[in-house]
């Protein structure tokens, strides 16, 4: 059993560049999320899903967008990526929201 | 306003010692869960406490739940090199979603 897949590992992107980041994971939880991490320090919510068809903002949405079209996959794009955009990327997903929340290993994203 | 609030932010101590840290808010957790986070992975769930006044061991990690369930502590014991990482507390208001704090990056020392 995987859990949860990121892709890629990591990427270098050039500014104004579309992205996304792929998430899926292989236990069926209701609930997804996408965190970013700065600074090797604390977990900041950028989007959420409670449940396939629905999604809703985080702490810190803008320039970010997400879908969840099915249960398994929940992709995060970056429309036109700027530099305050390089981070850590990691995706969640849990039984319901206050669960325990099941990590994957993270996209590194440099935008130049 | 960050609802929870982690302290030390940075712990560096010598393989052997002990160390307290803090997970504090004003608001009343349902539950609260812990986290630790190695370089280059994603945080892993380490205990959850969900009484107040709770306490729980997971080998030389001890973990309280104030009373008030408006804090929470963690404690190691004889510290070792392999604890390294960044432990987050995170806590549960509604029963909607998480709340993360910032969490203590610990570096021990060998």
């Amino acid at each position: 059993i995987a859990g949860i897949t990121q892709a890629p590992t990591s990427q270098i992107l050039a500014a104004g560049r579309r992205m996304t980041l792929r998430c899926t994971q292989d236990m069926r939880h209701n609930a997804m999320y996408w965190y970013r991490q700065d600074l090797g320090l604390g977990l900041r919510l950028i989007h959420y899903s409670n449940t396939a068809g629905t999604t809703g903002k985080g702490e810190v949405p803008d320039g970010y967008s997400v879908s969840r079209a099915n249960t398994d996959d929940f992709p995060l794009t970056l429309a036109s990526a700027v530099p305050s955009q390089t981070s850590v990327y990691f995706c969640a997903s849990s039984d319901s929201g206050a669960d325990t929340q099941y990590f994957g290993p993270g996209t590194r994203l440099t935008v130049l | 306003t960050q609802l929870l609030e982690q302290s030390p932010q940075f712990l560096s101590i010598q393989e052997g010692e002990n160390l307290t840290v803090y997970c504090n808010s004003s608001s009343v957790f349902s539950s609260l869960q812990w986290y630790r986070q190695e370089p280059g992975e994603g945080p892993v769930l380490l205990v959850t406490v969900v009484t107040g006044g709770e306490v729980k061991k997971l080998k030389r990690l001890t973990f309280q739940f104030g009373d008030a369930r408006k804090d929470s502590s963690l404690h190691i014991t004889a510290a070792q090199p392999g604890d390294t990482g960044l432990y987050l507390c995170a806590g549960d208001t509604s029963g909607s979603r998480l709340t993360f704090g910032e969490g203590t990056q610990l570096t021990v020392n060998p």
